[in-house]
């Protein structure tokens, strides 16, 4: 059973740094994408940036500079983390799997983890 | 850089009666388009990939068509489970990216 399970919520204050995790089971983790989606209190789904394997991350240019995606293959786990967390940041990040569709081929994303929310306030 | 544009911002419908939910591409984006579903408190879902294709588990009530730039997910008879706002998105080779819509939010009248 193909899982992706995050780390929980986090509280910090502007200027701290942040690492949460997304574990992942069931799956090959070397041979996927992983991404990372933000949703800020009451709004939409936006695309933080994405990695594959011991690949470096592929980020949104809105995000570049001020995040870093990694991962730790011998846990199947990907990681976001801050080194300067601003208050703008604080929103809901979801991990998922970039999977394929079964018949198109097209790039999809099958499976999510839960959600680490995190609040950034002094 | 593609943008997806969805339409209405907020569907208020009654259980049973049918829901159509617009997206619309500000490029052609193929046969790439796929469709969320989000609801509360809880991470988004997969619902249909390819533009018509229905994903893992999806009940045979909820279709997608369209192709180019104007795209389309219809829910023939909403059941309670269906309120929820729904997402396009679209994922180009070049540049390496994923572009969601703003959402539609289907509300209970």
């Amino acid at each position: 059973e193909v899982q992706l399970v995050q780390s929980g919520a986090e509280v910090k204050k502007p200027g701290e740094s942040l690492k949460v995790s997304c574990q992942t089971s069931g799956f090959s983790f070397p041979n996927y994408w992983i991404v990372w989606v933000r949703q800020m209190p009451g709004k939409g789904l936006e695309w933080v940036g994405m990695v594959y394997g011991d690949s470096d991350g592929v980020y949104n240019s809105s995000f570049e500079g001020h995040v870093t995606i990694s991962t730790d293959k011998s846990i199947s786990t990907a990681y976001l983390q801050w080194s300067s967390l601003r208050a703008s940041d604080s929103a809901i990040y979801y991990c998922a799997r970039q999977g394929v569709g079964a018949i198109t081929g097209t790039p999809i994303l099958d499976f999510w983890g839960q959600g680490t929310l995190v609040a950034v306030s002094s | 850089e593609v943008v997806l544009t969805q339409s209405p911002a907020t569907l208020s419908l009654s259980p049973g009666e049918r829901a159509t939910l617009s997206c619309r591409a500000s490029q052609s984006v193929a046969s790439d388009l796929a469709w969320y579903q989000q609801r509360p408190g809880q991470a988004p879902r997969l619902v249909i990939y390819g533009v018509s294709m229905r994903a893992t588990g999806i009940p045979a009530r909820f279709s997608g068509t369209g192709s180019g730039t104007d795209f389309t997910l219809t829910i023939s008879s909403l059941e309670p489970e269906d309120f929820a706002v729904y997402y396009c998105q679209q994922r180009p080779n070049r540049p390496l990216r994923f572009t969601f819509g703003g959402g539609t939010k289907v509300e209970i009248k």
